[in-house]
Order: structure tokens, then C-alpha cells, then sequence
């Protein structure tokens, strides 16, 4: 199956900085999204980016398909960013969505106040 | 404008017991998945249904655990004769099933054997 790779793990940052995390995937994808799970374990969508650019307040997001990868942009962190992002990819063989989606392993972000 | 609902969002079993947990969909999506988090393998897609029809269950266990989503009512997914190794934070998502088919989640269950 899709292999989904994401780095850093773990990133550790002062309020107010900027960050960049990646999502690498082994095989083309029909559908990818971004999420952030909270401290409270809740799953957040912030993003569907299959391709191309979005932005979304201080979050933005590029997939660049051609490549196989995907990374999301945090500017000026806050300590409510603080939680794990997952990357998520579905990959519909033959033509035929099968709503699987395979998540990275998660990088996991703390902001210090 | 609710979101994906999922109860109950803590639930406790003793092994051998059964656990039913429950998933309605956001208001006007058809389609429904099931995953699991395990805190060392992270999060697994267990199943995809849409009304009466399960579409593909390739990350289900073979035993013990089943899901069905009937004409009328929410998603169950049922673990029988729970053991240890179930104690997981289980997650419902639903889409359109139509467009981009993105995936919105519900808040969990947790769910804990002992």
C-alpha cells in the first residue's frame, strides 16, 4: 500500500515563530488532507489539498502532486497550535474511490508562550 | 450545522463484553469510515460504508469485530468479547460521497477494556 512519511516528529517552538512540516508519499494520490489533532484527542480538518495552494489565516498548505509531497506552513504560532498534524493521502485504484485514508505517523508540535 | 456525532465518547468494558459504538454522519453525507488509533500504530482505516452496503472493510480484524450502517439509524461498529488490545481510541468520519470526498471526524470513543 501508500506509504506516508512526515517530518519533523517532533518540533518544539516559541510563540510567535513560523514552521514548516512535510508529508512525503510513495504513489500518486486522488485526495489529501491535512488535519491537527488537539490535546483533547479531536481530529481537525484544516485542510484538502490533492494539489495546487491554500491559505487559511496564519496556516497555509502546498502540494506539489508531480513530486509527492505536501507541506503545511504555520506563521506566528500560537500556544493553542500546540497538538499532533497529521498528514492523510487516499489513493482510489482503478478508478474507484475506496475512502481509505492512510495517515503519517504525525508530527508532534508544542508552542511555548 | 452539526458536525459528526459520536457516542458515547468514553466507554468502559470489562474483557469478554461487548462494545457497540455508535456514529451519525454530518447532515446530508452517506458515506461513513471507521478508524482506529493505537498509541503505538497511530491512525488505522478500518472500514467504509455507505447505507446497507459496507464497500470495504480491508483494515477490520477478521474476528470479533463487525459495522454496518442500516436505512435508518446511525453506524455501529460492534466489538465483541473485548480483550486488552482493544483499548484504542476508535474515530467515525463521513463525507458526500459525491465531488472531492473529503472526510470530516467525529470527536472518538475511547474506549477502555479492563
Amino acid at each position: 500500500g501508500i506509504q506516508v512519511e512526515q517530518s519533523p516528529p517532533d518540533l518544539i517552538l516559541q510563540e510567535g515563530a513560523n514552521s514548516t512540516l512535510r508529508c512525503n508519499f510513495s504513489d500518486s494520490v486522488n485526495n489529501l488532507q491535512w488535519f491537527h489533532q488537539n490535546p483533547w484527542g479531536q481530529l481537525i480538518n484544516l485542510f484538502y489539498i490533492p494539489s495546487g495552494t491554500k491559505q487559511n489565516g496564519r496556516l497555509s498548505a502546498t502540494t506539489v502532486a508531480t513530486e509527492r509531497y505536501s507541506l503545511l506552513y504555520i506563521s506566528s504560532s500560537q500556544t493553542t497550535d500546540s497538538g499532533v498534524y497529521f498528514c492523510a493521502v487516499e489513493r482510489r485504484a482503478g478508478g474507484t474511490s475506496y475512502g481509505k485514508l492512510t495517515f503519517g505517523q504525525g508530527t508532534i508540535l508544542t508552542v511555548h508562550p | 450545522n452539526a458536525g459528526v456525532m459520536q457516542n458515547p465518547r468514553h466507554l468502559v468494558r470489562r474483557r469478554g463484553q461487548e462494545a457497540r459504538l455508535r456514529c451519525s454522519p454530518m447532515k446530508g453525507h452517506s458515506h461513513v469510515y471507521w478508524y482506529r488509533q493505537l498509541p503505538e500504530e497511530g491512525l488505522k482505516f478500518m472500514v467504509y460504508l455507505q447505507k446497507e452496503n459496507i464497500i470495504d472493510e480491508s483494515g477490520m480484524p477478521k474476528e470479533r469485530f463487525s459495522a454496518e450502517f442500516p436505512k435508518e439509524g446511525p453506524s455501529i461498529l460492534r466489538i465483541q468479547q473485548v480483550v486488552r488490545g482493544d483499548s484504542a481510541a476508535y474515530f467515525c468520519a463521513s463525507s458526500t460521497g459525491t465531488g472531492d470526498y473529503e472526510q470530516y471526524f467525529g470527536p472518538g470513543t475511547r474506549l477502555t477494556v479492563t
